[in-house]
């Protein structure tokens, strides 16, 4: 399978755990994205990388999240001491960049559901 | 920030029956809109998508028109199947920011 591939799928944390989740994007995508979706709607941007450096932030991203590209491959996204509120499906994507033009399709991995009780 | 609007939230069709999903967005800036196509415990998947330069694309059974004056695009569905059935983003971003901003999505169900 050569699509995007996001681990867990599914975890099942308390309140105050930290919970780390790792995206491995298609090899040749230089763009990688992380998106939150909750329950009744749409994706919602957090971060995205080119290559290892990561361009923004959006300001759902609290002090407690971090993102990371190390290598410019994987990605992880850690949520440090987490809230009820962090409940959601984390989405990462990934897209080639090939210079400025008109948008570029984005594909997306199933998602990491995360359950904070 | 861009603001991408949605409607219907649900939209229930009968099998061979149109569908259509309408979107406005608030940045005149923004030169791309994409649909994306989301199955229980999937991630989205992109079914199409309209540039600026156009104002209109057909794939088959899916057609999007676009209106840059109101700041609007659309989703046409025609000849529905039970396997048209699922959640439908809607998505704009704009010239070299990359990122999208997703409608709320549309439940449409087909029904046989």
């Amino acid at each position: 399978d050569t699509g995007v591939s996001q681990d867990p799928r599914h975890k099942i944390t308390k309140r105050g755990q930290n919970v780390t989740f790792r995206c491995d994007p298609i090899s040749e995508h230089n763009r990688l994205y992380w998106y939150r979706q909750t329950l009744g709607q749409g994706p919602e941007f957090l971060t995205y990388f080119q290559n290892e450096a990561q361009l923004e932030k959006s300001r759902l991203l609290s002090d407690r999240f971090s993102a990371e590209r190390p290598k410019g491959s994987f990605s992880t996204l850690e949520i440090q001491r987490t809230e009820q509120g962090d409940s959601a499906m984390y989405l990462c994507a990934s897209s080639l960049n090939q210079g400025p033009q008109i948008g570029e399709e984005l594909f997306f991995g199933e998602g990491s559901r995360l359950t904070v009780l | 920030g861009e603001n991408v609007e949605q409607h219907p939230s649900t939209l229930s069709v009968q099998e061979g029956d149109s569908a259509v999903i309408k979107c406005t967005y608030s940045d005149s800036a923004s030169n791309y809109f994409p649909w994306y196509k989301q199955e229980l415990g999937k991630g989205p998947q992109l079914i199409i998508d309209i540039r600026s330069n156009v104002g209109e694309k057909k794939d088959q059974r899916i057609a999007v028109t676009l209106n840059k004056t109101a700041k609007h695009f659309s989703l046409h569905i025609t000849e529905t199947q039970p396997e048209d059935s699922a959640v439908y983003f809607c998505a704009a971003s704009t010239k070299n920011d990359y990122k999208l901003s997703f409608g709320a999505g549309t439940t449409v169900t087909v029904r046989a």
